[in-house]
């Protein structure tokens, strides 16, 4: 079935960028998401892409789609503290019944 | 305000005693799932319902029931809950099978 992959950690300095990076397994993945989940909370949609894109700007964010290798990043511009969470990636399965949750990525940033 | 509620937030509980955990949102959505988050694992769908009447398994459904006897609610029910049930639940909604999924506050369940 459909696999996501994702780095379990990142960590950056306060002003830096961030990127975290997701790699799938269905080629025919059609809706890829972001999600950001703060410590005790639940779950913020941060951005999606369909794959008809290549790149999707959201001020601070960018999603880049290579479709060619099945790799997703976001890409966060000059990081905060607040954004210190975990970010899933995620794809919409075929039949269109399930998001596919990659294991999350831990987000630290220092000031 | 558009949104997906849980009740309860928080839930101890003991090996064996049913429960339910329900869920309810007010966007006129067909597409309403369960999902668990457990640590090292991410989320994975238990059941989701496509309509009225129309439930089906996902990835773990295993020791999990729902219905969905109107279109706003989509409770999880727990007959004999048990410690590997331990999680956190999300129940997410949309409108059709490609819009965006909108989750719940989670709802944290400690089986004893």
């Amino acid at each position: 079935g459909e696999d996501v992959e994702q780095s379990l950690f990142l960590s950056v300095r306060e002003g830096d960028s961030s990127v975290i990076n997701c790699t799938y397994t269905d080629s025919s993945s059609t809706y890829l998401y972001w999600y950001k989940q703060e410590p005790g909370a639940g779950l913020q949609l941060l951005t999606y892409i369909f794959s008809n894109m290549d790149m999707k700007q959201d001020q601070r964010l960018t999603v880049l789609l290579n479709k060619k290798d099945k790799h997703l990043s976001l890409r966060i511009a000059d990081t905060q503290t607040g954004d210190s969470a975990i970010y899933f990636c995620a794809v919409l399965n075929q039949a269109g019944t399930a998001l596919i949750f990659g294991k999350g990525t831990t987000l630290s940033v220092s000031s | 305000e558009a949104q997906v509620t849980q009740n309860p937030r928080y839930l101890i509980t003991v090996t064996g005693k049913k429960l339910t955990v329900t869920c309810s949102q007010n966007m006129n959505h067909e597409y309403m799932s369960w999902y668990r988050q457990d640590p090292g694992l991410g989320l994975r769908q238990i059941y989701y319902s496509m309509n009225v009447e129309v439930t089906d398994k996902g990835d773990v459904p295993e020791g999990y029931k729902v219905s969905r006897k109107e279109k706003r609610n989509f409770p999880l029910i727990l007959e004999s809950p048990s410690p590997n049930q331990t999680s956190l639940y999300f129940c997410a909604s949309r409108q059709g099978a490609r819009e965006t999924q909108y989750f719940g506050p989670g709802t944290r369940l400690l089986v004893l």
